[in-house]
Formats: C-alpha cells, sequence, structure tokens
C-alpha cells in the first residue's frame, strides 16, 4: 500500500542551525513533491514544489531536495529562527489529482 | 481578500444534529477538496470535485454530503453528527500549478 513518512513527530533544534526535515514514500510514483507550513489553529501553506526531473529547488532559506531513487525528499531550513517553529507537512499526488499528505513534523527552534 | 474562505470557523453542536460548513474560492481554479484534520494531526482528504462534478469520493461515511452550486463553491453537509466527527475540516482549491490552497478550518466539537 502507499505510505508517505515523515521522519519525526517532533524535531528542536537550536536557533542559527539547519533544520533538516525528512519525507519517505513507498508504492509511489510521483511526478513532484510538495512542502508545506502549517502553524497553530490555522490552514496548511504551500512552501515548495519539486518535481521528479529536479534534484534540488531553493527558496530564500529554504532547501529542498528529491531523491526519486531513494523514494525521499529532504527539505533544509537554513540559519533558522523562532518564528520557523510550526508543522511542515510533505504531500504527493497519489492519483486523479489527489495529493497526500504525510503527518507532519513539529519543528521548535529554540532562541 | 481571503482566496478560501470557510465558515463557520468554529462549531459546537450536539449529537444527532444536522450541520453545514460553507466554502467559497475567489481563485477561479476548477477544483475544490475537502479535507479532514484528526487529533494526531493526520490530514486526510474527503472529496475531490472539478467544475462542480464528484472526482474523489474517499471511505466517508454517506452521512456526509458535500454539494458544490458552481465551480467556485464547495459546502459539506453532514447529517446525524456522531463524536467521532468531532476534527478540523479544511477545504481547499487547486490551481494550475498543483499547488493547494487551504481555507483557514472549521473547527468542529460534536458533545
Amino acid at each position: 500500500s502507499q505510505k508517505i513518512e515523515q521522519n519525526s513527530e517532533a524535531l528542536n533544534i537550536q536557533e542559527g542551525k539547519t533544520a533538516t526535515l525528512t519525507c519517505n514514500y513507498t508504492n509511489y510514483s510521483p511526478a513532484y513533491l510538495q512542502w508545506y507550513r502549517q502553524d497553530p489553529g490555522r490552514g496548511p501553506v504551500f512552501l515548495l514544489l519539486i518535481r521528479e526531473n529536479e534534484k534540488e529547488k531553493r527558496k530564500e532559506r529554504l532547501k529542498v531536495t528529491f531523491d526519486t531513487t531513494l523514494k525521499q525528499s529532504l527539505f533544509h531550513i537554513t540559519a533558522s529562527q523562532p518564528a520557523d517553529s510550526a508543522t511542515y507537512l510533505c504531500a504527493l499526488e497519489s492519483s486523479a489529482r489527489q495529493l497526500t499528505f504525510g503527518s507532519g513534523t513539529q519543528l521548535t527552534v529554540l532562541p | 481578500d481571503t482566496a478560501v474562505s470557510q465558515t463557520p470557523k468554529y462549531l459546537v453542536t450536539q449529537m444527532g444534529n444536522d450541520k453545514s460548513i460553507k466554502c467559497e474560492q475567489n481563485l477561479g481554479h476548477d477544483t475544490m477538496y475537502w479535507y479532514k484534520q484528526d487529533s494526531k494531526k493526520f490530514l486526510k482528504i474527503m472529496f475531490s470535485y472539478n467544475n462542480k462534478e464528484l472526482i474523489i469520493n474517499e471511505t466517508v461515511p454517506n452521512r456526509f454530503s458535500p454539494k458544490s452550486p458552481d465551480k467556485a463553491h464547495l459546502n459539506l453537509h453532514i447529517n446525524s453528527l456522531e463524536l467521532g466527527d468531532s476534527a478540523v475540516y479544511f477545504c481547499a482549491s487547486r490551481a494550475d500549478s498543483d499547488t493547494i490552497y487551504f481555507g483557514e478550518g472549521s473547527w468542529l466539537t460534536v458533545v
């Protein structure tokens, strides 16, 4: 069966360090992978999309990699700040324009 | 200018009642969704509509009935509410770029 796993439910890091979040998937052949941010009491907000023919994508302090051989995406936040604290969700298109989400990783950046 | 708006934001109701959650998007997107997020923060798709037509209906009890009067609106009606229906319900719409835009969520509590 199809599965999306995000490496840990919670991740704490010190301000200024690089946060690395992992998204692994099985039994998918996604054309692309997306990352979203969700703050408490809010809806998820789109951050980045990376396509299967792209190895890496950057946006300001964010970087996403996509390894279709390993079936894994890594999401990096460099020079992390307390304001980056949130839950980060990865998502894959499974079929019929249906986006399936991982369970998320709650990131806390400690001052 | 809220892109995807849903009402009400909070809803507390008794078991057995019937309730509706309304959703409107002003982005001109053809595809809209309803997602359910449970207490463990897992975001699961319920329904997908494309241009007013039902595309996906996941294993959702038939007490849940979506209605799309036009492609900018996708309302969710729930009959005979049960305790297990307590969750956050997110409406979303999808751009041609495959980005999903979420509403702010509707917190449903069944008592």
